[in-house]
């Protein structure tokens, strides 16, 4: 099956400044890659996501990036808020949408 | 927006007993659920796939004769724990998605059931 690595598993920022989580993916046929951000107790929510189709996509602070020969996915975050502290999970999909395969988490934390 | 439910939220049982989780999805029709494991802190694992009407499809090292599927409706799924043991302890998250065009992407994830195994 698929394998997705996510890095770093921790990530402090200044409110303010951008966060950068970054994720690969191992099989080559994925072509759907949501993330989600998982607050404390909650259930996890999408927040963006790409198609294999589209090299970026930006919705407002949050954008995404792919490089499907280098085969990683990024998420960024401009101008990070306290409310942006969760985890974030990124994901691969090959079926576009079925079985999401979950790369390991980035706990977040914005520093007032 | 898509909802789905989990039904217990939390359920503490004996070792050796059976526990039921119930996944629903309140608004919209659901082609296909999804059940995850969630470990404290750590990434949701993909258990299974099921698809209404048919018989769910496992992942790799998931015993299906241990955690057993039922999709009978388009609404309603549930994961059975059979003679469960404390190391299955765990967070289960169900999802959901529909082939429809609310979004056929996206998967929309239940609030999770804390299991405890004694």
């Amino acid at each position: 099956g698929e394998n997705v690595e996510q890095h770093p598993s921790t990530l402090s920022v200044q409110e303010g400044d951008s966060a950068v989580i970054k994720c690969t993916y191992s099989d080559s046929a994925s072509n759907y890659f949501p993330w989600y951000k998982q607050e404390l107790g909650k259930r996890p929510q999408l927040i963006i996501d790409i198609r294999s189709n589209v090299g970026e996509k930006k919705d407002q602070r949050i954008a995404v990036t792919l490089n499907k020969t280098a085969k990683h996915f990024s998420l960024h975050i401009t101008e990070t808020q306290p409310e942006d502290s969760a985890v974030y999970f990124c994901a691969a999909s090959i079926n576009w949408g079925n079985q999401f395969y979950f790369g390991t988490g980035t706990s977040l934390t914005v520093i007032p | 927006g898509a909802v789905v439910s989990q039904h217990p939220s939390r359920v503490i049982c004996k070792s050796g007993t059976s526990v039921k989780i119930e996944c629903r999805s309140l608004d919209f029709q659901a082609t296909t659920m999804f059940w995850y494991r969630q470990f404290p802190k750590q990434s949701l694992m993909l258990m299974a796939t099921s698809n209404e009407g048919s018989k769910a499809t496992y992942e790799q090292g998931v015993e299906k004769d241990k955690f057993l599927i039922n999709h009978a409706s388009l609404t309603l799924s549930t994961l059975t724990v059979t003679s469960a043991h404390p190391e299955d302890s765990s967070f289960y998250i169900c999802s959901a998605r529909t082939s429809g065009p609310l979004s056929y992407n996206e998967q929309f994830f239940g609030p999770g059931t804390r299991l405890t195994v004694l």
